[in-house]
């Protein structure tokens, strides 16, 4: 089975605070994706890679950056952390015809 | 119009229950489709896919695609407590490069016991 690793599954940081989240795929996707889920607002993609050292701003990039050095691995960065960004972040690797695989989610609050 | 409207529920129904859970989609360049389930505090997972019209079954489950119509269904038999969870609807375009999955907010389901 496809694994989705997310490095924290909970996370709590102060305002102000540069955040790093990480995703590390193992089954060799070229497609990378990071959600942020809210209630009431459904899964809103933040940003996708559909390579290596290639990026796409999805919906709501605004406040974040990503970073994709290498295949497996795919991070979101909160360059200055507000609370506003308190959410469940979720990572997915995939092709879109035969589905993503999400990873267990971080749960970020921002103090 | 959005591009995938799914009732956000709360749905809540008697262990045993059917359950029809469903989404309806403006782009007709949509051609495959996706259920998945989410339960709390997890990431979601692939649940069913189907590609074009027609029905698909596995298990309790069936998922059903009528393109003329522009609406998905998933339908759960003899459903018990342990399908409690959300259920979001995903579709996407063939030959679509590398477009995302287009998901639905999602259906929370509570199956009571």
């Amino acid at each position: 089975d496809v694994k989705v690793t997310q490095s924290s599954r909970y996370l709590v940081k102060r305002t102000g605070e540069k955040v790093f989240l990480e995703c590390v795929q193992d089954m060799d996707h070229e497609n990378m994706f990071w959600y942020r889920q809210d209630p009431g607002l459904g899964l809103r993609l933040i940003y996708f890679s559909y390579d290596v050292k290639m990026k796409e701003k999805g919906d709501i990039p605004e406040g974040y950056s990503v970073s994709r050095e290498k295949k497996e691995r795919f991070s979101l960065i909160l360059e200055s952390a507000s609370t506003n960004q308190t959410s469940m972040y979720l990572c997915a690797s995939g092709q879109g015809a035969k589905g993503y695989t999400f990873g267990s989610g971080t749960r970020l609050t921002v103090v | 119009q959005k591009e995938v409207e799914q009732d956000p529920g709360p749905l809540s129904v008697p262990e045993g229950a059917i359950v029809s859970l469903n989404c309806t989609y403006s782009n007709s360049a949509f051609q495959y489709f996706m259920w998945y389930r989410q339960y709390s505090r997890k990431g979601p997972e692939l649940l069913m896919y189907t590609y074009s019209s027609g029905n698909k079954e596995d298990g309790r489950f069936t998922a059903q695609v009528d393109k003329s119509s522009k609406y998905i269904s998933l339908f759960i038999r003899d459903s018990q407590p342990s399908d409690s969870a959300t259920y979001l609807c995903a579709m996407g375009a063939r030959f679509s490069g590398n477009t995302p999955l287009v998901f639905g907010k999602g259906t929370r389901l509570s199956v009571i016991a």
